[in-house]
């Protein structure tokens, strides 16, 4: 049972490099969040997507792009990396609750470290 | 504003010592859900409790408590007798509706030390 699973775990990049971080669950969850977790920041919600082929803003969006083509992946991508976005990206996922019922807590993956030097 | 306030940034305690995480939470929304997550020096979160705000029972889980008090908006996470396993920096986090969707915010984090 995989859960959460992001690829890559680790990444060095340039300033103005792009790259995609990758997000896959596999528990058929409609929700899915990026974070990035800085030093006494607690996590700050980048974008998150309620469903297949939808996605939204969230509190620090600027610089990044997300997709969800498909409802098992959520992709987040530094189209001109930044030392400013050097941090650690989490990716999150849980199932819409259904009314009446317990809403299901969000599961993490391991976590992406990226440096943008 | 909805907005999770963990004041203390840093705890250092004696192995077998009580402590507890403040939490304080800020929100419009009449139901939400409240959280607790745990991140160990390996890096992963891990989820400890959800609380909904109908529910102000306390609740206990072997060594970890939690104090839910909506009358001081407070959602406080004591461990007793703690021990060195319980390092890590713990999150508080809210549920809450933003901008028509369900969204999680966090608090800033305690880093919490167990010294043998």
């Amino acid at each position: 049972n995989a859960g959460v699973t992001q690829t890559p775990k680790f990444r060095v990049l340039k300033t103005g490099q792009s790259m995609t971080l990758l997000c896959a669950q596999d528990m058929n969850h409609e929700y899915m969040y990026w974070y990035r977790q800085d030093p006494g920041m607690g996590l700050r919600l980048i974008h998150y997507s309620v469903g297949e082929g939808t996605t939204a803003k969230g509190e620090v969006p600027d610089g990044y792009n997300v997709s969800r083509l498909k409802k098992q992946n959520f992709l987040l991508g530094l189209e001109s990396a930044a030392p400013s976005q050097t941090s650690v990206y989490f990716c999150a996922s849980r199932r819409v609750g259904l009314a009446g019922k317990k809403t299901g807590e969000l599961f993490f993956g391991e976590g992406s470290r990226l440096t943008v030097l | 504003a909805q907005k999770v306030t963990q004041a203390q940034t840093e705890i250092s305690v004696v192995e077998k010592e009580d402590v507890t995480l403040d939490c304080v939470y800020e929100t419009r929304d009449t139901t939400y859900y409240l959280f607790w997550y745990k991140q160990p020096p390996s890096g992963e979160l891990v989820f400890l409790i959800r609380r909904n705000s109908f529910d102000e029972q306390n609740e206990i889980s072997g060594r970890y408590s939690w104090n839910f008090q909506k009358s001081t908006s407070s959602f406080n996470f004591t461990i007793t007798a703690s021990q060195v396993v319980d390092s890590a920096v713990y999150f508080c986090a809210l549920r809450a509706i933003i901008q028509g969707a369900q969204k999680l915010v966090f608090g800033q984090g305690t880093r919490l030390t167990i010294n043998p």
